[in-house]
């Protein structure tokens, strides 16, 4: 079954202005990862926060997390065409660390 | 470098049929993953792996197969294609040391059309 939820579905923006995507879950976590597809390929790993940190940064990608509300977002600045993707976030299980519970994605187009 | 990698790319086969599709990894990984991924559904688990003769179903097990004979090996086996299981297979792998992250690193897919 699907746990995370990613909004938006799609999103289509300008290069060099940021983008943000959201993910809700619904079960408590260890932690929550983001990947990103190309098209055509398969998924890579972007970014792991735990659940006892609130905001994580990797080069151009923010991310955060609120437990409380059982959600996270990520956050590209200064977009770039090369990162036109899918994102999709991904939880584990408390009770089960070694499964992931993925989201249907965010599909992200940065037009040049 | 270590990788992950599936073949074949590219299948195409008739209703009925037995399939089998490859998934190698070179990471020394004690988890092994085959998802299914359709439009709408994002990422469906069909099987996983813990370990070596280690096998568990996912949410959508039925009409697949798995086996773990080695660490580096977990081939998926539709044992009657049908058109419903025509999709995109991936392959995924990841650690599982106490305190460290379940990352999961990803073959680059195989395609599979049941006509």
């Amino acid at each position: 079954s699907q746990q995370g939820e990613e909004d938006p579905q799609a999103l289509s923006i300008q290069e060099g202005e940021n983008a943000t995507m959201n993910c809700s879950y619904k079960t408590s976590i260890n932690n929550l990862q983001w990947y990103r597809q190309n098209s055509g390929r398969g998924l890579v790993h972007l970014i792991l926060i735990r659940s006892n940190e609130r905001e994580k940064h990797s080069g151009r990608l923010r991310v955060t997390l609120d437990t409380s509300k059982k959600s996270s977002s990520l956050l590209i600045t200064a977009s770039r065409a090369a990162d036109t993707a899918s994102y999709f976030c991904a939880t584990d299980d408390a009770g089960n660390n070694r499964k992931l519970i993925w989201g249907l994605g965010t599909s992200l187009a940065v037009n040049p | 470098d270590a990788e992950i990698t599936q073949s074949p790319r590219h299948k195409i086969t008739e209703t009925g049929r037995q399939v089998t599709l490859a998934c190698h990894q070179t990471w020394n990984h004690n988890n092994m993953f085959w998802y299914r991924q359709d439009l709408g559904h994002g990422l469906r688990l069909i099987h996983y792996s813990y370990g070596v003769h280690d096998t568990n179903k996912g949410e959508v097990s039925d009409g697949y197969s798995v086996s773990r004979s080695n660490t580096e090996d977990l081939p998926l086996t539709l044992e009657s294609a049908a058109s419903s299981q025509t999709s995109v297979y991936f392959c995924a792998s990841s650690e599982s040391m106490a305190g460290r992250g379940n990352e999961q690193f990803f073959g680059p897919g195989t395609r599979l059309t049941v006509l």
